[in-house]
């Protein structure tokens, strides 16, 4: 009963480095989200897919990537690590469809960039 | 700008009496509102909805009020118990297709039960 996995759980990155953020759903659930969550700032939505192949920016977008080829992986990427983006993240799925569907979230992936 | 917004980092109520939650929100596009439970080193769990539709809703020792006029939620736990110690976040999404994937969410508030 996985739900929705994330990888890796922490990771130190130094500055400039970049690197991806898996995460992985076995609903079959249409839609995926990236939120950051920062003390005092809650659950900040970084980029969304409504599907396969289909992605949009959320709140915060600037410095990460993302792309969905599959309805079961969406990939966060860092292209070069800042500061800024020590955060804990967390990625979601929920069925998609119109307003009400409930969203999952994984355990969440702790990113320190020094 | 937060278009949801908890004023109140943390509560503390003692065990057995009610806890309320407060949230309010500035965008009327909003259409559907949730609250989600925190634990440390836990992705948030879903607890609880309520659609504009709707002025209250309930679910076991959990209910969450609707106020539109005011743009305004709360959540009452009652009767709380130590289990409920969490971060509380009140979420909303606009109506609409692909809702589900623009929920904002508040800052959090951080309930303490005490004995």
């Amino acid at each position: 009963n996985a739900g929705v996995t994330q990888t890796p759980k922490f990771q130190v990155l130094k500055t400039g480095q970049s690197m991806t953020l898996q995460c992985a759903q076995d609903m079959n659930h249409e839609y995926m989200s990236w939120y950051r969550q920062d003390p005092g700032m809650g659950l900040r939505l970084i980029h969304y897919s409504v599907g396969a192949g289909i992605t949009d920016q959320g709140e915060v977008p600037n410095g990460y990537n993302v792309s969905r080829s599959t309805t079961e992986d969406f990939p966060l990427r860092l292209l070069s690590a800042a500061p800024s983006q020590t955060s804990v993240y967390f990625c979601a799925s929920s069925r998609g469809g119109d307003t009400g569907n409930t969203i999952y979230f994984g355990e969440g992936s702790w990113l320190t960039v020094v | 700008d937060q278009q949801v917004k908890q004023n109140s980092p943390s509560l503390s109520v003692q065990e057995g009496r009610i806890s309320i939650l407060n949230c309010d929100y500035t965008n009327s596009m909003f259409d559907y509102f949730l609250w989600y439970k925190k634990y440390p080193a836990e992705g948030p769990t879903f607890l609880i909805s309520i659609s504009s539709i709707k002025d209250k809703n309930e679910d076991g020792r959990f209910t969450v009020f609707l106020n539109k006029s005011a743009k305004h939620l709360s959540l009452h736990i009652v009767p709380s118990q130590p289990g409920d110690s969490a971060v509380y976040f009140c979420a909303a999404s606009p109506r609409g297709y692909s809702s589900a994937s623009k929920i904002i969410f508040g800052s959090g508030t951080r309930l303490s039960i005490r004995p």
